[in-house]
C-alpha cells in the first residue's frame, strides 16, 4: 500500500486478555517504530526495529509487552494479560533509512485504539 | 535525557490570521533534529516542518515557518493565513543524531480555527 497500515483500528479487550496489534509499514522501509499515546498526551516511544532486528526496546513498559518483526516487514505488538492502564492509541511508524540521517522521515499509521475494560 | 515541553494546551485563531505555537526542549547534545507534527482526528501524525539544529536558517514550508532559537532551546511554529483545515493537535518532537531515530514528543497543543 501507499502508507503505513495498522489493524485493527479499534480493539476492546477484557482485562487479562492477550491482544495483538499489526503494523504493515511502507514497502522497503528499513526502520519501524512503535509508540504508545495515552489520552491527552504525546506519543511515547516503545520499541524500534531495523529490518528484523529489534535494536531498542527501552520504552516497553513491562515484560507483558512484546514486539516482533520476523521477516523485516510486518510487525506485531503483543500485550499479554492486558490491564486498564494499557488503554491507549498504539501508533506505528516506518522510515526508509536506518541510522541518524535527516532523510529518515517517519511516516505514521492511523494507530490502533485499545480500550481495556 | 531529552525532554520536550509544550506549555499551551489549547490555542485558537481566526481564519486568515496568524498563530504561533510554542515549544521548548532540553538537551545536552549539540546536534539534533526538531519537528512539528500535526495530528487530526484521524490520529495519523503528519509531518509539518523540520529543522536541523546545525542550520541557523529557520525552516519554512509554505504557510508554516519556525523560529528556532538554539541557545534558548526554543522551537516555535508560526502558521500564517490560518485555514479551517489547520485545526488539529500539534506536536513538537526532538530526535537525536547520536541515538536511534526515535522521536521524543511534547504533550501537544490543540489548535482551533474559527471562521
Amino acid at each position: 500500500g501507499a502508507g503505513v497500515s495498522q489493524s485493527p483500528r479499534y480493539k476492546v479487550a477484557k482485562r487479562g486478555q492477550d491482544v495483538a496489534l499489526r503494523c504493515d509499514p511502507i514497502s522497503g522501509h528499513v526502520s519501524l517504530f512503535w509508540y504508545q499515546q495515552a489520552l491527552g498526551q504525546g506519543p511515547e516511544f516503545l520499541t524500534y526495529f531495523q529490518n528484523e532486528a529489534q535494536l531498542d526496546k527501552s520504552g516497553l513498559p513491562s515484560d507483558r509487552f512484546f514486539a516482533e518483526r520476523p521477516e523485516g516487514s510486518v510487525s506485531t505488538l503483543k500485550i499479554q494479560r492486558t490491564q486498564q492502564e494499557d488503554s491507549a492509541v498504539y501508533l506505528c511508524a516506518s522510515s526508509l533509512g536506518g541510522g541518524a540521517s535527516m532523510n529518515t522521515e517517519a511516516f505514521f499509521g492511523q494507530g490502533t485504539r485499545l480500550t481495556v475494560v | 535525557a531529552q525532554t520536550v515541553t509544550q506549555s499551551q494546551p489549547e490555542m485558537s485563531v481566526q481564519e486568515a490570521e496568524t498563530v504561533t505555537l510554542s515549544c521548548t526542549y532540553d538537551t545536552s547534545e549539540s546536534d539534533y533534529y526538531l519537528f512539528w507534527y500535526k495530528q487530526p482526528p484521524s490520529r495519523q501524525m503528519i509531518l509539518v516542518i523540520r529543522q536541523e539544529a546545525y542550520k541557523q536558517q529557520n525552516a519554512t514550508e509554505n504557510r508554516f515557518s519556525v523560529n528556532f532559537q538554539k541557545a534558548a532551546k526554543s522551537f516555535s511554529l508560526k502558521i500564517s493565513d490560518s485555514q479551517l483545515g489547520d485545526a488539529a493537535m500539534y506536536f513538537c518532537a526532538y530526535r537525536s543524531v547520536y541515538d536511534t531515530d526515535k522521536l521524543i514528543f511534547g504533550t501537544g497543543t490543540r489548535l482551533q480555527v474559527f471562521p
